[in-house]
């Protein structure tokens, strides 16, 4: 069974700081996604990374695929209470296979 | 509205009754999906569908039943509920398999006492 763990689980941090939440496997995915889930709704695509080593920036998030494409990072700048919610990480094979969860919450 | 639509987004049913949970979507996906959410397991894939008439099993596919007779409809069944299926169910859809993304719907919160 493929896993993928995420940390921290729980992240509770002020307005303006920064944070890196973390998703690790042992097993090599085809690409890796990531989501943005808030509360009574449901995940939302944030992006997709294809490459080992690839980096892509949504405005103030930092996506980064490993070069063994076992793992990812996430990386906000100046974090906003918009970004207050749940982030998972998605590792693609045959079927999407989605990572435990990182609950963050921003306070003003 | 274009998009995916589930229902109810809430519902209480008793040990043993027979319910459905419903998935529509307007995108013409050939994929759809249905999952649990439950702390402390995360997202858990019930059953897909690759296209009508063409289902299969997930991760955690016992109690439960799909169809899928047309393109836009994914119907979920728990056959006779038990207490341990009390969860959040998300339907999704995709365009395929792989690196394409999945569009969810917001969730059917169920409740069985």
């Amino acid at each position: 069974t493929q896993l993928l763990e995420q940390s921290p689980q729980f992240l509770s941090i002020q307005e303006g700081e920064n944070l890196t939440v973390y998703c690790n496997s042992s097993s090599v995915f085809s690409s890796l996604q990531w989501y943005r889930q808030e509360p009574g709704e449901g995940p939302v695509l944030l992006v997709t990374v294809v490459t080992g080593g690839e980096v892509k920036k949504l405005k103030r998030l930092t996506f980064q695929f490993g070069d063994a494409r076992k793992d990812s990072s996430l990386h906000i700048t100046a974090a906003q209470p918009g970004d207050t919610g749940l982030y998972l990480c998605a590792g693609v094979s045959d079927k999407l296979i989605f990572g435990t969860g990182t609950r963050l919450q921003v306070f003003p | 509205d274009a998009g995916i639509t589930q229902s109810p987004r809430y519902k209480i049913t008793e040990t043993g009754r027979q319910v459905t949970l419903m998935c529509h979507q307007t995108w013409s996906h050939s994929y759809m999906f249905w999952y649990r959410q439950d702390l402390g397991h995360g997202l858990r894939l019930i059953y897909y569908s690759a296209a009508a008439d063409i289902t299969d099993k997930g991760e955690v596919p016992d109690g439960y039943v799909v169809s899928r007779s047309k393109t836009e409809n994914f119907p979920l069944t728990l056959e006779s509920a038990t207490r341990s299926q009390t969860s959040v169910y998300f339907c999704a859809s995709s365009e395929g398999q792989g690196w394409y993304g999945y569009t969810f719907g917001s969730g059917t919160r169920l409740t069985v006492v």
